[in-house]
């Protein structure tokens, strides 16, 4: 059974204060890792995929990393709007045409100005 | 582009009263729909699968007699929660598959239902 585990829960930072947020998986062949945001009420919005490890990718203050084992969501300089619950999904080779994700609890950020 | 759209944003029924929860993608045609369930604090737990033209795919533990699911066009699909009762009461957000493309794989979701039953 895919599994995913996003630490910590909930982070309170300064603006300007750079964090990580971290996602472990287990998975039965990773097809990819999303990251999404989601803001209270709203549905999910797409910020990263990531296909192998070694992978990076960036977005505004944003970067995505991943290994074998784990994905990390580092925040550098955060501003307030950075402030949401940030969510990590799995996808496994195994689910075939599927492509379902299984998704971790999510960190929610806080950023005080 | 990918943008995917849910109607109504909101609702409150009676109980034992059925409602149903639209799921458009505007401005492309996905073969795949998935319906999503999240309970507060929680995170989106996968009730079912949908594909154009066929049954839907659904979870262990989920009823499909109670969540009816249609997936009649490329561009549509339907969640009809049959005989609410209170603990059905969640946030409902779909999400929809480009079939092709760099973001095959990808999820683009709608801005969710919530759905309140008295």
């Amino acid at each position: 059974e895919d599994q995913v585990t996003q630490s910590p829960e909930a982070l309170r930072l300064q603006e300007g204060e750079s964090s990580s947020l971290n996602c472990s998986y287990t998975v039965s062949g990773l097809r990819g890792l999303f990251w999404y945001r989601q803001d209270p009420g709203k549905g999910p919005e797409f910020l990263f995929t990531l296909y192998s490890a070694g992978e990076e990718k960036e977005k505004e203050r944003l970067k995505a990393t991943l290994t074998k084992k784990e994905s990390f969501l580092h925040i550098t300089a955060p501003k307030p709007e950075d402030s949401a619950t940030y969510l990590c999904a799995v996808q496994a080779r195994s689910g075939g045409s599927n492509y379902k994700l299984t998704f971790g609890k999510g960190t929610l950020l806080t950023v005080n100005p | 582009g990918a943008v995917v759209s849910q109607h109504p944003s909101r609702v409150i029924c009676k109980s034992g009263t059925s409602v149903k929860i639209e799921c458009r993608s505007l401005d492309f045609q996905a073969t795949t729909m998935f319906w999503y369930r999240q309970f507060p604090k929680q995170s989106l737990m996968l009730m079912a699968t949908s594909n154009e033209g066929s049954k839907a795919t659904y979870e262990q533990g989920v009823e499909k007699d109670k969540f009816l699911i249609n997936h009649a066009s490329l561009t549509l699909s339907t969640l009809t929660v049959t005989s609410a009762h209170p603990e059905d009461s969640s946030f409902y957000i779909c999400s929809a598959r480009s079939p092709s493309g760099v973001s095959y794989n990808e999820q683009f979701f709608g801005p969710g239902t919530r759905l309140t039953v008295l």
